[in-house]
């Protein structure tokens, strides 16, 4: 249980487009997302934090105009990229609790991998 | 100051032995949670082990144990009998606060395992 779906799973874009990106939870209500970047051989850093009916909360250094967040239902986030530039290439992957479960603490979406020519 | 640190960038063990991988964490919560997460080439994040602050035991998953000593603010992931397939990218994470909160987890830098034959 507690299973969140993410996609695409990759994508490459043309430099000044958007890119949606959708994280799904198929079997349980997600209140909050957690969006993650990945940049190869480096860590997980948190973006931002969505909430269902409200507005994200964005890390320090994150463009909030740039990287927009959406959690209009409680089983849908999604993170918009607008105006991809070849910085922006790297790994995206949310994260939600599991309410359920708290020890056993977050699912992960599959994670999606971007890549801006 | 890092919150979780992973020391290891890379580490290599021999097929079938048992393997140590280390982390540090600093906060100041009583309550916080931490874990463990395999992340192999194709980016998914799975769950290994957790650990929560008031745990007494250290936690068990099968070839997986966690070697929690808080005075020192360490938990150590040991794998044993040592696996090709165990071969990938090793975080840790924390989670600060109660358990079921939905806070964000923070990782590691990493550490790159590989099991040689």
């Amino acid at each position: 249980g507690a299973v969140v779906s993410q996609h695409p799973s990759w994508v490459i874009c043309k430099s000044g487009t958007s890119v949606k990106i959708e994280c799904r939870s198929l079997d349980f209500q997600a209140t909050t997302m957690f969006w993650y970047r990945q940049f190869p051989k480096q860590s997980l850093m948190l973006m931002a934090t969505s909430n269902e009916g409200s507005k994200a909360t964005y890390e320090q250094g994150v463009e909030k105009d740039k990287f927009l967040i959406n959690h209009a239902s409680l089983t849908l986030s999604t993170l918009t990229v607008t105006s991809a530039h070849p910085e922006d290439s790297s790994f995206y992957i949310c994260s939600a609790p599991k309410r359920r479960n708290p020890n056993y603490g977050y699912t992960f979406g599959s994670g999606t991998r971007l890549t801006v020519v | 100051a890092q919150k979780i640190t992973q020391t290891q960038p890379g580490m290599f063990v021999q097929e079938k032995e048992a393997v140590t991988l280390d982390c540090t964490y600093d906060t100041s919560d009583q309550s916080y949670g931490l874990f463990w997460y395999k992340q192999p080439s194709s980016g998914e994040m799975i769950f290994l082990i957790y650990q929560g602050s008031y745990d007494e035991q250290n936690a068990t998953e099968g070839r997986y144990s966690l070697n929690f000593q808080k005075a020192r603010k360490s938990a150590n992931l040991v794998i044993s009998a040592s696996q090709l397939g165990d071969s990938a990218m090793y975080f840790c994470a924390m989670r600060e606060g109660l358990s079921g909160s939905a806070r964000q987890l923070t990782f590691g830098s990493g550490t790159q395992l590989t099991v040689l034959p």
